[in-house]
């Protein structure tokens, strides 16, 4: 495998349920990012971890909690999510300082129901 | 002000027209930029990364300028497979990516 890969494409969950999306680069990196992507609007940086800490969390709501056990891996957990919550979710990874760019998974599209 | 700005669009432009999008950042310590292309619902994959004053390749220049803080990306001969969302980031740790200017390309 190559590139940025993450499982599952698609999510279906209700409000009550835990689920998590997981994401593994193979690319070297030590820096991995999740988005947030609803329909038709900008990305929205959720949480970023440069080698294995996390160093960035944009007030996102504790019904998200990231995991990141080592460089290659990132878990994004999730639990009593809302409707609201129902957007592609996207990992990505770059070298630490992001100075060549940022390579993109293809994204957990999920729905809350 | 936000950290990079775009225009939103969308730009409608017939085949074979040339299109030029700006994109406006306010750190100016940025030392890295890099325009992306998104097409609809999928993930955002980078078109051209630029480190100095510029970069071409093939249809496509992207345009630094310090001075003014902005850098520019020119399609020349647009297709119709160019119709997408173009990002700007300023490559920052943070991660700072424009909202999108949104290109449609028409026959």
């Amino acid at each position: 495998e190559t590139g940025v890969t993450q499982t599952p494409r698609h999510l279906v969950m209700g409000m009550t349920n835990k689920k998590s999306l997981k994401c593994e680069q193979h690319l070297g990196h030590n820096a991995m990012y999740w988005y947030k992507q609803s329909a038709k609007k900008p990305l929205e940086l959720m949480f970023v971890y440069s080698l294995e800490e996390r160093v960035e969390n944009n007030s996102v709501p504790s019904r998200f909690s990231p995991e990141c056990p080592n460089s290659s891996h990132l878990f994004l957990h999730l639990h009593t999510l809302q409707p609201e919550d129902s957007a592609l979710y996207l990992c990505a990874s770059s070298n630490s300082d992001g100075y060549y760019g940022y390579t993109f998974g293809s994204g957990t599209r999920l729905t809350v129901v | 002000r936000k950290e990079v700005e775009q225009d939103p669009g969308p730009f409608n432009v017939p085949e074979g027209a040339t299109v030029a999008f700006n994109c406006t950042y306010s750190n100016s310590a940025s030392q890295s930029f890099f325009w992306y292309r998104q097409d609809c619902r999928k993930e955002p994959k980078l078109l051209m990364s630029v480190y100095s004053s510029g970069n071409e390749d093939g249809r496509f220049t992207a345009q630094l300028n310090r001075a003014s803080q902005y850098i520019s990306l020119l399609i020349r001969d647009s297709k119709l497979s160019d119709s997408a969302t173009y990002l700007c980031n300023t490559g920052r740790r943070a991660l700072t990516f424009g909202s999108g200017t949104r290109l449609q390309v028409q026959p």
